[in-house]
């Protein structure tokens, strides 16, 4: 195991719904990140958590909308999804250095959460 | 802007051979650069990374993959595939996002297939 939880691993939710992805770490990491990985398309990066603060929101639309209460959760709350938004949603987490300086880039990924939006 | 391109999306090999999997990128600065694999149902796991020390980098399961910034390449390889080596291959370069958090762009992935 990766020391990365996700729950619910799969979710089917219509057009009107209101759901959560939980996303929990238990490695002691400082920064936590929502992907989106759909098919025959590049990982997308969407949203990037440090030190519980939100540091990149790579335009995503707002029925997603991401909350970090501490460094070791993160949820991605949904509402109104469209059926394009039907994808594995992974999150991960990784140890980032402050003040500056490259970080080793290694994430850890959780296994996903199957969205399927009806 | 870094980018990273696989060339092939699917690459089939007999169990016992060697497998290659090409990876090109293109940086504006000296770049790190990884591979990460992912196994069906399962999130991504690092293999190797390149961060400017050593040229050619060893990683997990006997992968491992050259930086060769003359034709801005960086493919993995393994001398003697295995079964459990089928899975989606990813290349990834660094990016620098906001507050120095690296910002990984990803490349679109390269199934391997392992035949008996």
């Amino acid at each position: 195991e990766t020391g990365v939880t996700q729950t619910p691993r799969h979710l089917v939710m219509g057009m009107t719904n209101k759901k959560s992805l939980k996303c929990e770490q238990h490695l002691g990491h400082n920064a936590m990140y929502w992907y989106k990985q759909s098919a025959k398309k590049p990982l997308e990066l969407m949203f990037v958590y440090n030190f519980k603060e939100q540091t990149e929101n790579n335009s995503v639309p707002s029925r997603f909308s991401p909350e970090c209460p501490n460094s070791s959760h993160l949820f991605l709350h949904l509402h109104t999804l469209q059926p394009e938004d039907s994808a594995l949603y992974l999150c991960a987490s990784s140890q980032e250095r402050r003040p500056s300086g490259m970080n080793t880039g290694e994430l850890f990924f959780g296994e996903g959460s199957r969205l399927t939006v009806l | 802007a870094q980018s990273v391109t696989q060339l092939d999306s699917h690459v089939s090999v007999s169990e016992g051979t060697p497998v290659l999997l090409r990876c090109n990128y293109s940086s504006s600065y000296s770049p790190s650069l990884f591979w990460y694999v992912q196994h069906p149902n399962k999130g991504l796991q690092l293999l190797l990374k390149y961060t400017s020390a050593a040229t050619l980098v060893k990683g997990i399961n006997g992968f491992e993959a050259e930086f060769k910034k003359s034709e801005t390449s960086f493919h993995l390889t393994k001398p003697s595939a295995h079964m459990s080596d089928a899975a989606e291959y990813f290349c990834v370069v660094s990016d620098r996002g906001t507050y120095n958090t690296d910002k990984l762009i990803f490349g679109t992935g390269t199934r391997l297939q392992v035949f008996p």
